[in-house]
C-alpha cells in the first residue's frame, strides 16, 4: 500500500489551466478505473470532485476534468478561479477492498 | 439532508484503546459501503478501513491491520472503529465517509484522536 505520487504544489493565474498528476502502479491506477479526486479547503472536510477517473458528481463545475494514461491519472482545472485554491488529493482502488491516496497537491491561484 | 457525525475522539496514552462512532442520517445507510479515513495534523489523507453494506467485505490499511476493527449496525445507522494498541502515529483527525462507485462521496467533519503520554 504505497502512496500515489503527486507534486507537492502547482500554481496558476486566474483563467489559466493547471494539471495535477497522480502516479501509481500497475496494482492500483494502472489496473482499476476507480480513480477519484478530492478538494480540501483549510479546516474543511474533503469534497469529491471526480470519480471513476473522469466522472463529475452533480454540482461540480465542468472546469474540473479527469483522465488516466497507464499508471498515471491527472486532474485538470481549466478557467482557474480564486476559490479553486485548495489541497487536492487523488485516490485509487488498489484491489482486495483497499484504497490508496496520493500525498496531496497544494494549488495556489496567483 | 445527509449527515455523518463522528464521535469518540479523545486524548489517550500509547497502548490504550478507543472506540469511534459515526452516526448517519439522510440516506439509506444499509445501501452503502462505509469507510474510515484519517488525516494527521498538517499531513495528507490516509484510507484506514472499509466495510461493505452487509459487513461481508472488510479490510484495513497495513498500518492498522491487527489493531483496528471496523463494524457497523445497520439497525442503528451507525459505523464504528475499535482502535486498540494505539500508537503516537495514529494521532489524527478521523473521518467517516459514505462510499459510492468506489469513491468517498460524502464525509463527516471528523473526530480528533490524540495519542500522547
Amino acid at each position: 500500500q504505497s502512496a500515489l505520487a503527486q507534486p507537492r504544489s502547482v500554481s496558476g493565474s486566474p483563467g489559466q489551466s493547471v494539471t495535477i498528476s497522480c502516479a501509481g502502479t500497475s496494482s492500483d491506477v494502472g489496473t482499476h478505473n476507480y480513480v477519484s479526486w478530492y478538494q480540501q479547503h483549510p479546516g474543511q472536510a474533503p469534497k469529491l470532485m471526480i470519480y471513476d477517473v473522469n466522472e463529475r458528481p452533480s454540482g461540480v463545475p465542468d472546469r474540473f476534468s479527469g483522465s488516466k494514461s497507464g499508471n498515471t491519472a491527472s486532474l485538470t482545472i481549466s478557467g482557474l478561479q480564486a476559490e479553486d485554491e485548495a489541497d487536492y488529493y487523488c485516490c485509487s482502488y488498489a484491489g482486495s477492498y483497499t484504497w490508496v491516496f496520493g500525498g496531496g497537491t497544494k494549488l495556489t491561484v496567483l | 439532508e445527509m449527515q455523518l457525525v463522528e464521535s469518540g475522539g479523545a486524548l489517550v496514552q500509547p497502548g490504550r484503546s478507543l472506540r469511534l462512532s459515526c452516526a448517519a442520517s439522510g440516506f439509506t445507510f444499509d445501501d452503502y459501503a462505509m469507510h474510515w479515513l484519517r488525516q494527521a495534523p498538517g499531513k495528507g489523507l490516509e484510507w484506514v478501513s472499509g466495510i461493505n453494506w452487509n459487513s461481508a467485505s472488510i479490510n484495513y490499511a497495513d498500518s492498522v491491520k491487527g489493531r483496528f476493527t471496523i463494524s457497523r449496525d445497520n439497525a442503528k445507522n451507525s459505523l464504528y472503529l475499535q482502535m486498540n494498541s494505539l500508537r503516537v502515529e495514529d494521532m489524527a483527525l478521523y473521518y467517516c465517509a459514505k462510499a459510492s462507485r468506489d469513491a468517498f462521496d460524502f464525509w463527516g467533519r471528523g473526530t480528533m484522536v490524540t495519542v500522547s503520554s
